[in-house]
């Protein structure tokens, strides 16, 4: 089947650095993205990894492993902002066809 | 901002009934996609879209069809309203070059009663 796991939630301290893990099995794989939803909003990209290694975008960097299938988003310098929920999601196909995993709620803590 | 709008953004219907949510595009892209969100299941993907009359299945689209007869709206229609399609409903667009950036509209609120 098709899947995508993360843990359900996290907390963290404002100032910490955060890494949410997702571990992929699709029937097809171009890449990995990573997407933000605050409470009752739009997801919103933050990272895309087509190839292995790590991507630097700001205080956040999202790398990918093929061979084990597995990639992970870190977030540094948490803010009170940060605090929200976090997708994976695998492309399937050259469509754009995105697989989700269920998200992983982010708690950052003063 | 990309400019997705969708509508309406809140609905009550009745089990039965026929439903159309639609998502307009500004952006002239050729991609867009419909999704539903539930607690525990994150995203699925329902129908997308890769022109005009050209569309796809996603992984959850039994009781669901799609039209897009012009590039800037596509339309999700649900025959006969179930509870269990009580959903948030999102529309998402992406630019031929990022099809894994997706950009999402406000959503849908739909409850089915």
């Amino acid at each position: 089947g098709q899947s995508l796991e993360q843990p359900s939630e996290v907390t963290a301290v404002e100032g910490a650095i955060v890494q949410i893990n997702c571990t992929y099995q699709t029937s097809g794989f171009y890449g990995l993205s990573w997407y933000q939803q605050h409470d009752g909003g739009a997801p919103t990209f933050l990272s895309y990894n087509a190839l292995d290694g790590l991507e630097e975008t700001g205080r956040f960097s999202s790398f990918l492993s093929r061979s084990d299938s597995y990639g992970y988003l870190l977030l540094q310098e948490l803010q009170m902002k940060d605090s929200a929920s976090y997708f994976c999601a695998a492309r399937e196909n050259q469509g754009g066809k995105l697989i989700f995993g269920q998200g992983t709620e982010l708690s950052v803590k003063p | 901002d990309a400019g997705i709008t969708q509508s309406p953004r809140h609905k009550v219907t009745e089990t039965g009934t026929p439903v159309t949510l639609r998502c307009h595009q500004t952006e002239n892209h050729r991609y867009m996609y419909w999704y539903r969100q539930d607690p525990g299941h994150g995203l699925r993907l329902i129908h997308y879209s890769y022109g005009v009359k050209d569309t796809d299945k996603g992984e959850v689209s039994d009781g669901y069809s799609v039209s897009r007869s012009k590039t800037e709206d596509f339309l999700l229609t649900l025959e006969s309203a179930t509870s269990s399609q009580t959903s948030v409903y999102f529309c998402a667009i992406s630019p031929p070059s990022g099809r894994h950036e997706q950009y999402f509209g406000p959503g849908t609120r739909l409850t089915v009663t």
